[in-house]
């Protein structure tokens, strides 16, 4: 309902691993910010890309990487997999800028890494 | 010290009480301000900004105290679909989240 939507929603992946998940922004959302909330925290913010470009960095480490593209999907590539990768990653869309009322967010994609 | 701290709860209330959540900001330089609902394993939803003049949505009344750092939610009259973790959050460059506070409202 939200026309934002996220690929896979659940996976398991072995330490060490690499994992890709997707996003499907809603035409004309040119902004699009990655989160990670672990059990029992509020989501973290981990990058923005807007028009295709990296717009701001959280405190996350460069193994957590993004893409976005023209057609407004986007990527989040998590390298050499740790144990506290374990969360839901949750993507967001907002037509411009500004965050606030117009931030859409996606289901979320559940990892947990063994 | 965290940016957006909130009560950490659980609040269980009966239906029909009145329960307030209480939130405090750390930066200064923070420019707007919501609160967003969570139901369990689903993503955050708006529930409604908060303004400093205070505004109200129905049963439910935000209010934003810029001089303290400090925003408050209050929910009247509870419903039994009112329970869900709710989240404080300050938009500074991106949102940021507080770590929640878990309501249950018990019939």
């Amino acid at each position: 309902e939200t026309g934002v939507t996220q690929s896979p929603t659940h996976l398991i992946k072995t330490r060490g691993q690499q994992v890709t998940l997707r996003c499907s922004s809603q035409s004309g959302h040119n902004t699009v910010s990655w989160y990670q909330q672990a059990l029992g925290q509020g989501p973290q913010f981990i990058f923005q890309y807007y028009r295709e470009e990296e717009n701001g960095r959280g405190n996350f480490p460069p193994r957590f990487s993004g893409l976005q593209f023209p057609n407004y999907s986007s990527e989040l590539n998590v390298n050499a997999l740790e144990l506290d990768d374990s969360a839901l990653y949750l993507c967001a869309s907002s037509p411009d800028r500004a965050f606030g009322n117009t931030i859409y967010f996606g289901e979320g994609s559940w990892l947990t890494v063994v | 010290r965290k940016e957006v701290e909130q009560d950490p709860g659980p609040f269980n209330v009966p239906e029909g009480a009145t329960v307030a959540f209480n939130c405090t900001y750390s930066n200064s330089a923070s420019q707007s301000f919501f609160w967003y609902r969570q139901d369990c394993r689903k993503e955050p939803k708006l529930l409604m900004s908060v303004y400093s003049s205070g505004n109200e949505d129905g049963r439910f009344t935000a209010q934003l105290n810029r001089a303290s750092q400090y925003i408050s939610l209050l929910i009247r009259d509870s419903k039994l679909s009112d329970s869900a973790t709710y989240l404080c959050v300050v938009n500074i460059w991106d949102m940021r989240f507080g770590a929640g506070t878990r309501l249950t409202v018990k019939p």
